[in-house]
């Protein structure tokens, strides 16, 4: 089955570590992006990405980086410059095109990432 | 830029009840999306309905439908006949038909709680 491929579910993160999420699709997307979800906040993008080898910043891009060397795989780190790490993150595809039934998207299951 | 708002951070209908969740965004483009998205307790996205701005006719999915009013920038949700797997964080989205990433844009929440 196609889908989009969060790892780890809960990740911990001790203060002034760099963490990496993953994110792996098979849905052959062009596009992929990180949101953050915080209770209140909804969802915020961080960074995203249109095509292989390039990524754009979103929202609230400081303290993350990304990378996209392959089409499949859209990585997040999160690095110590993040002063609030604490979240929900989601990642997500999407295949652009018209007459689309549904809204293009695709979304992971997410990672919870929480400092100690 | 464009955003998105929703004002009711909680709501509660009674079973089998109707309730509508608020939604409204702001815009200076003429075509674009608009989409409301279900997310229940395993976290993952589920896009409820979708609606094109170049069409006059509310979009209707089963017991949910959409009052969309494009002058207002207003874009309501009904849900009917509530039940109890309705309960859920429901996300209000933007998405832009213009090439701007393709980036979905959206309201902080509203956690809807439904009472048997």
């Amino acid at each position: 089955d196609g889908g989009i491929t969060q790892s780890p579910k809960y990740l911990f993160r001790k203060e002034g570590q760099n963490v990496t999420l993953s994110c792996e699709q098979n849905l052959n997307h062009d596009a992929m992006y990180w949101y953050r979800q915080d209770p209140g906040q909804g969802l915020r993008l961080i960074y995203y990405s249109q095509i292989v080898n390039d990524f754009q910043k979103g929202d609230i891009a400081e303290g993350y980086s990304v990378s996209r060397e392959k089409k499949e795989s859209f990585p997040l780190t999160v690095t110590s410059a993040q002063k609030n790490p604490t979240a929900f993150y989601l990642c997500a595809s999407y295949e652009a095109g018209a007459n689309r039934e549904g809204s293009g998207y695709t979304f992971g299951s997410g990672t919870r990432l929480t400092v100690v | 830029a464009q955003t998105v708002t929703q004002s009711q951070p909680e709501m509660s209908v009674q079973e089998a009840e109707t309730v509508t969740l608020s939604c409204t965004y702001d815009t200076s483009e003429s075509d674009y999306y608009l989409f409301w998205y279900k997310q229940p307790p395993s976290r993952q996205m589920i896009l409820v309905i979708r609606q094109e701005a170049y069409k006059q006719q509310n979009a209707t999915e089963n017991r949910f439908s959409v009052n969309f009013q494009k002058a207002a920038k207003s874009f309501s949700l009904k849900i009917s006949d509530s039940q109890l797997g309705d309960a859920a964080m429901y996300f209000c989205a933007y998405r832009s038909s213009y090439n701007q990433g393709g980036k979905l844009i959206f309201g902080q929440g509203t956690e809807l709680s439904v009472k048997p």
